[in-house]
């Protein structure tokens, strides 16, 4: 079956630093991609919306500097967290839609702990 | 806005007993309605859903239908198994919004011998 591949699935990092994390749609095109953030104890929250070739579409709240999304290809999407703090912890899980049939697979998620 | 509320984890349960795990939302329109279900290390699958009023959903023994009146979607199982074991999430599709997913918090799910 479909599965979106993302990683890595836990990253510790300290404050001031920045890190990528990859999400991967392995056997299907996804011309979109979402970005959800999840703190301890609350919902996953949408982030962003990031389609192929254009860019990414962020709910309000979300710093755009700060959260950058690249998807450069039908398969490939990256988050990257610039300068990192520790209030930038948090469950951070991607989703593409298959372009063929409109079907939404989630990635298992990033775990990120700033120190 | 949008909401879904679902009740707190962690629920334990021992192996065949019943299980509800209670969602209920905010939407404005006819939302469709979801559950997913993550296993550890895997991403989130979608268990089941409801597009409108009064639809039941239902898959691996799970159950949950839409109540507009009470705007809820509780998730039901007759008989869990040791394999049921997950973190379980309702989330919402508001009419048009494509595949948007409002979530709730999720609820742990440990089933025991």
């Amino acid at each position: 079956g479909a599965v979106v591949s993302q990683h890595p699935s836990r990253v510790i990092c300290k404050s001031g630093t920045s890190v990528k994390i990859e999400c991967r749609s392995l056997d299907f095109q996804a011309t979109t991609m979402f970005w959800y953030r999840q703190f301890p104890k609350q919902s996953l929250m949408l982030m962003a919306t990031s389609n192929e070739g254009s860019k990414a579409t962020y709910e309000q709240g979300v710093e755009k500097d700060k959260f950058l999304i690249n998807h450069a290809s039908l398969t490939l999407s990256t988050l990257t967290v610039t300068s990192a703090h520790p209030e930038d912890s948090s469950f951070y899980i991607c989703s593409a839609i298959n372009a063929t049939n409109e079907k939404l697979f989630f990635g298992s998620g990033t775990q990120l702990s700033v120190l | 806005g949008d909401s879904v509320t679902q009740m707190e984890g962690p629920v334990t349960l021992s192996e065949e007993a019943f299980l509800t795990i209670n969602c209920t939302y905010t939407a404005t329109g006819y939302p469709s309605l979801f559950w997913y279900v993550q296993y550890p290390g895997e991403g989130l699958q979608l268990l089941l859903k409801a597009t409108k009023a009064d639809d039941k959903g239902s898959n691996k023994g799970f159950e949950a239908t839409y109540r507009k009146e009470t705007t809820s979607f509780h998730l039901e199982k007759g008989s869990v198994q040791v394999s049921d074991s997950a973190v379980y999430f309702c989330a919402l599709s508001d009419q048009g919004g494509g595949n948007k997913l409002t979530f709730g918090t999720g609820t742990q799910l440990k089933v025991e011998l």
